[in-house]
């Protein structure tokens, strides 16, 4: 069925660094990506959206790139800093917003 | 404003007896999403209702669970018999309507033992 999913379960970059979280997904009609962070405890917190239309969108150290072609989104994060340790999920919504998400990348951020 | 408000934050059941999770949605929300998340997994969703209705609960496992979001009052998240499979982390998201971001609250984790 269709699914969205990420390529790596773990990734740890230094503090400073950039970090780069990859998703891919198989249906060719999504129009519509959300990236959300989850922090041990907490509920999953919306980071940054991205339409179909689109190739790129930036927020505040973060940006979301989306390769159509190869059915590929990434999230970039600038200056990685302590808070930014978390679990991070591509997710896609349905016809009435209902999500689907991928399995998740778990961000550790080393001093 | 409030976010979304989930209680308990923690439940503990023994196998066999009921689970009753509570949320409240943002005030002026009256679209209310269940997930469930297990440990180390992503989230799946379960229902979508709006108030009073059952709009889509095409992830609600078909025997001993339920929803409701009546007209006053928070929506409820019923299992029924609880088993160990249903350990799980369970969130809720609201929003104003479909066509806006949900916001999530805090989850309850529930524990079968």
């Amino acid at each position: 069925g269709e699914s969205v999913g990420l390529h790596l379960p773990t990734l740890s970059v230094q503090e400073g660094d950039n970090s780069i979280i990859n998703c891919a997904y198989s249906n060719s009609a999504s129009d519509y990506f959300i990236w959300y962070k989850q922090e041990s405890g907490k509920g999953p917190q919306f980071i940054i959206d991205i339409r179909s239309n689109m190739d790129k969108r930036q927020g505040q150290r973060v940006t979301v790139l989306l390769n159509k072609t190869v059915k590929h989104l990434s999230l970039q994060i600038a200056a990685t800093q302590p808070g930014d340790s978390a679990v991070y999920f591509c997710a896609e919504p349905g016809s009435a917003r209902q999500l689907t998400f991928g399995s998740g990348t778990q961000l550790t951020v080393l001093p | 404003n409030a976010g979304v408000m989930q209680n308990p934050r923690h439940l503990v059941r023994r196998r066999g007896q009921e689970a009753r999770l509570r949320c409240s949605p943002m005030k002026g929300h009256s679209h209310v999403y269940w997930y469930r998340q297990l440990p180390e997994e992503g989230l799946k969703f379960m229902v979508y209702l709006q108030k009073e209705n059952i709009i889509d609960e095409s992830g609600m496992p078909k025997e001993r669970f339920s929803a409701e979001f009546p007209k006053e009052g928070p929506s409820i998240l019923r299992i029924q018999q609880v088993v160990r499979g249903d350990s799980a982390a369970y969130f809720c998201a609201s929003s104003p309507d479909r066509e806006t971001e949900a916001f999530f609250g805090q989850g309850t984790r529930l524990t079968v033992v």
